[in-house]
């Protein structure tokens, strides 16, 4: 059974720094491409960024490009979300989701639970 | 970026009764060479994660019930839900993974009538 489960949300103050963890397990991690997805409060699904099985590739949202940077350690089956400069409008829900194959433009077949963050002075 | 549409935002349905959900984007979703329509629909119930039901369109995902059914092709897309069951109260909604950035739709909210 495939799981996933995100760590690291919380309250940070505008311009500060956060880094999500994802721990993956009960499917070969590496053959994989992995992405973000975030839903703000009372709002849409936003996806956020993509990466490669491999890691070698990696795709955001024009809205965090510059600001957020997509890691994978395929020896741990873990995905790191480093967010830096957070802003207010980054405030959301935060899951980790496991592509249906390597592709970056995929569906998505498992989700995490989600890990909260909120960006407020 | 490929904007989607759904409507409508919310609906209640009789148990037992049928509940339709549609979903639009701005430019087609279809790819000529594989004749294959990249979208997908997904269920959210409250304080839970999204629950895929259907890709490419009509594909229902492994252990989805067959009252779930998806259907449309290009920009048009539909998903049913032949006979509406207490447990399927929740938020639906759409994605397109023809071309990044990949995009959602709104949601539409199922409710028992």
């Amino acid at each position: 059974e495939v799981q996933l489960l995100e760590s690291g949300g919380g309250l940070v103050q505008p311009g500060g720094s956060l880094r999500l963890s994802c721990a993956a397990s009960g499917f070969t991690f590496s053959s994989y491409a992995m992405s973000w997805v975030r839903q703000a409060p009372g709002k849409g699904r936003e996806w956020v960024s993509s990466i490669t099985g491999s890691g070698g590739g990696t795709f955001y949202a024009d809205s965090v490009k510059g600001r957020f940077t997509f890691s994978r350690d395929n020896s741990k089956n873990t995905l790191y979300l480093q967010m830096n400069s957070l802003r207010a409008e980054d405030t959301a829900v935060y899951y980790c989701a496991k592509n249906y194959d390597e592709s970056r433009l995929s569906w998505f077949d498992s989700w995490g639970q989600g890990t909260l963050v909120t960006v407020s002075s | 970026d490929i904007v989607m549409t759904q409507s409508p935002d919310s609906l209640a349905v009789s148990l037992g009764e049928r509940a339709t959900i549609n979903c639009k984007s701005n430019q087609s979703v279809l790819y000529s060479s594989n004749n294959k329509n990249y979208l997908a629909w997904y269920q959210q119930k409250p304080g839970q994660p999204p629950n895929l039901l259907i890709y490419w369109a009509s594909t229902r995902e492994s252990g989805v019930p067959d009252r779930f059914s998806g259907s449309g092709s290009g920009t048009d897309f539909t998903l049913t839900i032949s006979s509406l069951q207490a447990e399927d109260v929740a938020v639906y909604y759409c994605q397109q993974y023809y071309s990044g950035p990949l995009t959602f739709g709104p949601g539409t909210k199922v409710d028992v009538k």
